[in-house]
């Protein structure tokens, strides 16, 4: 069955601090995708970054680095020097090709931070 | 380029009565996917559209939700004699077939407000 779990509800940090987001994922598939999308208070869900099973490696976007370890299921965000604009809802999704790819997501991290 | 665009933006609507969400995809984008989102639930798959295949409705809740997407490209959701539970926001996304799963990219989303 396939199941994402963002155990963390909401996170608050102060600006500059650093940030993970955990993610922790659930499949019995060899091929599959792992997402994070961000969701602004404007609404609109924005693509972040995917990432395949067959592809172990950490990932570094400007201030955003994910670390996907197939031993844990786990595919964990990382927001270096936070700014006020990371404040946002975060979502982890999996999906697999012979579900046509449908997305499913986690609960969702609320992150906040304060200046 | 334009994004994925849906209308209306929001709808308020009396129980029992129908309504339409509308979804135009990303121009050449083969894959459309709606999800919707409430606080109860979270985000969850509905239904799955890829190109002439026969769509993936095994996210539906009910026989009161349909969709179709006609010409390959805008699609329709139609929920009938609508609950309150229903309220929601309806998201939908497009993506590129290709192998693998592609990222998809989501609309604004239609507020529904069942009343």
């Amino acid at each position: 069955a396939q199941k994402v779990t963002q155990a963390q509800t909401e996170i608050s940090v102060v600006e500059k601090e650093d940030v993970t987001l955990d993610c922790v994922y659930e499949t019995r598939d060899t091929t599959y995708y792992l997402f994070w999308y961000k969701q602004p208070p404007s609404g609109e869900l924005v693509f972040l970054i995917r990432r395949n099973s067959f592809d172990e490696q950490n990932e570094i976007s400007g201030r955003y680095s994910w670390n996907f370890q197939k031993s844990t299921s786990s595919f964990n965000f990382t927001i270096t020097a936070s700014q006020v604009v990371d404040s946002a809802v975060y979502f982890c999704a999996l999906s697999e090709p012979q579900y046509g790819n449908k997305l499913v997501f986690g609960a969702g991290t609320i992150l906040r931070v304060k200046s | 380029g334009a994004g994925v665009s849906q209308s209306p933006s929001n709808k308020v609507t009396e129980k029992g009565k129908d309504v339409e969400l509308r979804c135009d995809p990303i121009s050449g984008h083969t894959a459309l996917y709606w999800y919707r989102q409430s606080l109860g639930q979270g985000l969850e798959f509905l239904i799955y559209f890829q190109g002439n295949s026969a769509p993936d409705k095994s996210g539906l809740p009910s026989d009161r939700f349909s969709a179709e997407r006609t010409g390959g490209s805008v699609s329709t959701l139609t929920i009938q004699r609508t609950q309150q539970e229903d309220s929601a926001v309806y998201l939908c996304a497009s993506s590129l077939r290709r192998q693998g799963a592609a990222e998809q990219y989501f609309g604004p989303g239609t507020r529904l407000t069942v009343t």
